[in-house]
């Protein structure tokens, strides 16, 4: 069975700051997925960024960078030049690769806040 | 594109009643799955449906259950409710060979 923890239940960034989110998992599994996903108070989870094992080069789209350290199986969160509109509940989450999407098993959740 | 509608959003049932909520994926998806997102437990995968089979299936008991149609809306019910039943469910749909799943704004359910 695979666990992802989240150790930072909340933090707090101001506006044009960076902020980063860590997120460390624990699997016997080779081959899989990792996400971070966004949860405003509209309650929609929403995709931000993508990792899978078998590439070592980290994701990036646009503001969000992650850095995927595979044998410590650390993949924390980058956000650069924070926004008010970045204000929510992220979660990581792990997925195994079975060559569609499958189950995802979350993390706990980090609360952010941007502030002005 | 239409995204992943569940309904209703909100829904207030008593102790000991069953409950059925609904999820409509996107179009072209075939995949469905269901999370339920409490305070106490966080988000925990229930069951996923593929081509109106169910695939996967989380740790809950038989009290939930699902089904998926021929044109991949999907049904869960939660019979005989409990207080801790109250919760978000979340339903996500996806393209088959894909990876990435889309969320639906959830279905809210208080058991009073």
């Amino acid at each position: 069975a695979q666990t992802v923890t989240q150790s930072q239940p909340e933090m707090s960034v101001q506006e044009a700051e960076t902020v980063t989110l860590s997120c460390t998992y624990d699997t016997s599994e080779n081959n899989y997925y990792l996400f971070w996903y966004k949860q405003p108070p509209s309650r929609q989870m929403i995709l931000v960024i993508r990792q899978e094992a078998y590439k070592q080069q980290n994701a990036t789209e646009n503001r969000f960078s992650v850095n995927f350290q595979k044998a410590a199986k650390s993949f924390s969160l980058k956000i650069s030049d924070s926004q008010l509109g970045d204000t929510a509940m992220y979660f990581c989450a792990f997925m195994k690769n079975t060559g569609t999407a499958s189950k995802l098993t979350f993390g706990t959740g980090t609360r952010l806040q941007v502030t002005l | 594109k239409a995204g992943v509608t569940q309904t209703p959003r909100y829904l207030i049932k008593t102790r000991g009643q069953q409950v059925t909520l609904s999820c409509s994926p996107i179009s072209g998806h075939r995949s469905v799955s269901w999370y339920q997102q409490t305070p106490g437990q966080g988000l925990q995968f229930l069951f996923e449906y593929f081509s109106e089979t169910q695939r996967n299936k989380g740790n809950f008991p038989g009290r939930f259950s699902g089904r998926q149609f021929s044109n991949s809306r999907s049904e869960m019910n939660v019979s005989t409710l409990e207080l801790g039943d109250s919760a978000l469910y979340l339903c996500a749909s996806s393209l088959a060979g894909a990876t990435e799943a889309f969320f639906g704004q959830g279905t809210r359910l208080t058991v009073v």
